[in-house]
C-alpha cells in the first residue's frame, strides 16, 4: 500500500515569492493534516481537514498561507509571500477516520528553505 | 504553558542499557497519547500508543499516569538502531507533539 505522497521534497526560494506544496494521501483516508516543523522542534499542526471541509485552521496564518482540498483526497498548501521565518519542513499526514485514537501517518515532508 | 513538555536531552547510551524518557502534559482533558519515532530528516512513525494500564512492545514499555499527568517510556537492552528522536504525543480534540527527546545508542 502506498503511503502518504508529498511532493517536492526539497524548495528553496527567495523571499517574497509564492510556493506550493503538494499531499496526496493514503488511499481512503478521508482526514488530512498540515504540519509545519522547525528545527529542533516537533510538528505543529496548521490545518485538518475531513473529506473536503476544513475542520480546524485556527493556527494557519490566513494572511500568507492558504490550503485546499477540492475533491476530498489530494491537497495543496500555499504560501504567498514567503518569509524567512517560513523555512522548515512542511509535513502532511492521514488518518482514517477522525477519532482521537487513530493513527496518523505521515509523508516524508517538504524542506523548505527561504532566502 | 505548552501542551506538552519533553527533556529535548540528549541521551547517550551505551548499547545494552536501559533508557527511559518522560514527558507531561497540561491539560487533563487530554484524551488520548502516542510515541512516535523519527530518525534525522524522516517523518515521525507511530512506535507505540499508551494506555493507564501501561503496555509493552518488545523491549518498548509506556505507561500512562493520569492523575499526574505524565507519560513515560522505557527502553530495555538499547540497540544502535534506537538512535532517533522520540515525540511524546498528546490528543486533545487534534494532536499535540512535545519537542521531542534525542537518544544516540553508543556501540
Amino acid at each position: 500500500e502506498a503511503g502518504v505522497v508529498q511532493s517536492p521534497r526539497y524548495k528553496i526560494i527567495e523571499k517574497k515569492q509564492p510556493v506550493a506544496f503538494w499531499c496526496n494521501p493514503i488511499s481512503g483516508h478521508n482526514t488530512l493534516y498540515w504540519y509545519r516543523q522547525n528545527l529542533g522542534q516537533g510538528p505543529e499542526l496548521l490545518i485538518r481537514y475531513e473529506n473536503e471541509e476544513a475542520v480546524d485552521d485556527s493556527q494557519l496564518p490566513k494572511d500568507r498561507f492558504s490550503a485546499e482540498r477540492l475533491k476530498g483526497v489530494d491537497s495543496t498548501l500555499k504560501i504567498q509571500p514567503a518569509e524567512l521565518g517560513d523555512s522548515a519542513v512542511y509535513l502532511c499526514a492521514s488518518s482514517l477516520v477522525p477519532t482521537s485514537t487513530d493513527t496518523q501517518y505521515f509523508g516524508p515532508g517538504t524542506r523548505l528553505t527561504v532566502l | 504553558r505548552k501542551e506538552v513538555e519533553q527533556d529535548p536531552g540528549p541521551f547517550n547510551v551505551p548499547e545494552g542499557a536501559t533508557v527511559a524518557f518522560n514527558c507531561t502534559y497540561s491539560n487533563s482533558a487530554s484524551q488520548s497519547f502516542f510515541w512516535y519515532r523519527q530518525d534525522c530528516r524522516k517523518e515521525p512513525k507511530l512506535l507505540m500508543s499508551v494506555y493507564s494500564s501501561g503496555n509493552e512492545d518488545g523491549r518498548f514499555t509506556a505507561q500512562l499516569n493520569r492523575a499526574s499527568q505524565y507519560i513515560s517510556l522505557l527502553i530495555r537492552d538499547s540497540k544502535l538502531s534506537d538512535s532517533a528522536t522520540y515525540l511524546c504525543v498528546v490528543n486533545r480534540n487534534q494532536f499535540y507533539f512535545g519537542t521531542g527527546t534525542s537518544l544516540t545508542v553508543i556501540p
